[in-house]
């Protein structure tokens, strides 16, 4: 079945550790994007990719990074510059071809210990 | 500047109770696109409806509805004869039509459905 893989479901981190956070798809979609959610509040987004190889910033994307390498694949790497990461974090992807929105990964939850 | 307003943080009724969630947006584009989408305790969002800015007709989908209106710029939800399965926090999301397609969120709405 046709779908997006978010591993690992739960991740802790460190004090000045960088993490990476994985994000697969199976849906030929062109587009992906990462959301953050912190509790009681709505999903912002990080960053977001059309196409291979081009990605863009969203609205909070101080102290994250990502990389598009593959169409299939979109990682975020959370660094330590990022000062507060402790969220739950969603990756999703969609075709341009019509704005059918999102279909989205079961989620990361990443805690900083 | 696109914004999703859902002014009602959490709600909770009785089984069998209808309930109606709503959503009020702004934008400055004639042609977008609204979501709805549920979020399960397992953290998965699961698509519920997309409808375009041109398209105010109301949808009924079993138990649920939508209500669509242009002229306020609302766009509510509603489930008829809840159910506990229906426990979930729900968001309502717009997007701008064509180009990158990111969706903005509203803050979401916890509803709770008691037995």
């Amino acid at each position: 079945d046709g779908g997006i893989t978010q591993s690992p479901k739960y991740l802790f981190r460190k004090e000045g550790q960088n993490v990476t956070l994985s994000c697969e798809q199976n849906l030929n979609h062109d587009a992906m994007y990462w959301y953050r959610q912190d509790p009681g509040q709505g999903l912002r987004l990080i960053y977001y990719s059309q196409i291979v190889n081009d990605f863009q910033k969203g609205d909070i994307a101080e102290g994250y990074s990502v990389s598009r390498e593959k169409k299939e694949s979109f990682p975020l790497t959370v660094t330590s510059a990022q000062k507060n990461p402790t969220a739950f974090y969603l990756c999703a992807s969609s075709t341009q071809a019509t704005n059918y929105g999102y279909t989205f990964g079961s989620g990361t939850r990443l805690t900083v210990v | 500047a696109q914004k999703v307003t859902q002014a009602q943080t959490e709600i909770s009724v009785v089984e069998k109770e209808d309930v109606t969630l709503d959503c009020v947006y702004e934008t400055r584009d004639t042609t977008y696109y609204l979501f709805w989408y549920k979020q399960p305790p397992s953290g998965e969002l699961v698509f519920l409806i997309r409808r375009n800015s041109f398209d105010e007709q109301n949808e009924i989908s079993g138990r649920y509805s939508w209500n669509f209106q242009k002229s306020t710029s609302s766009f509510n939800f509603t489930i008829t004869a809840s159910q506990v399965v229906d426990s979930a926090v729900y968001f309502c999301a717009l997007s701008e039509a064509g180009g990158a397609q990111k969706l903005v969120f509203g803050q979401g709405t916890r509803l709770t459905i008691n037995p």
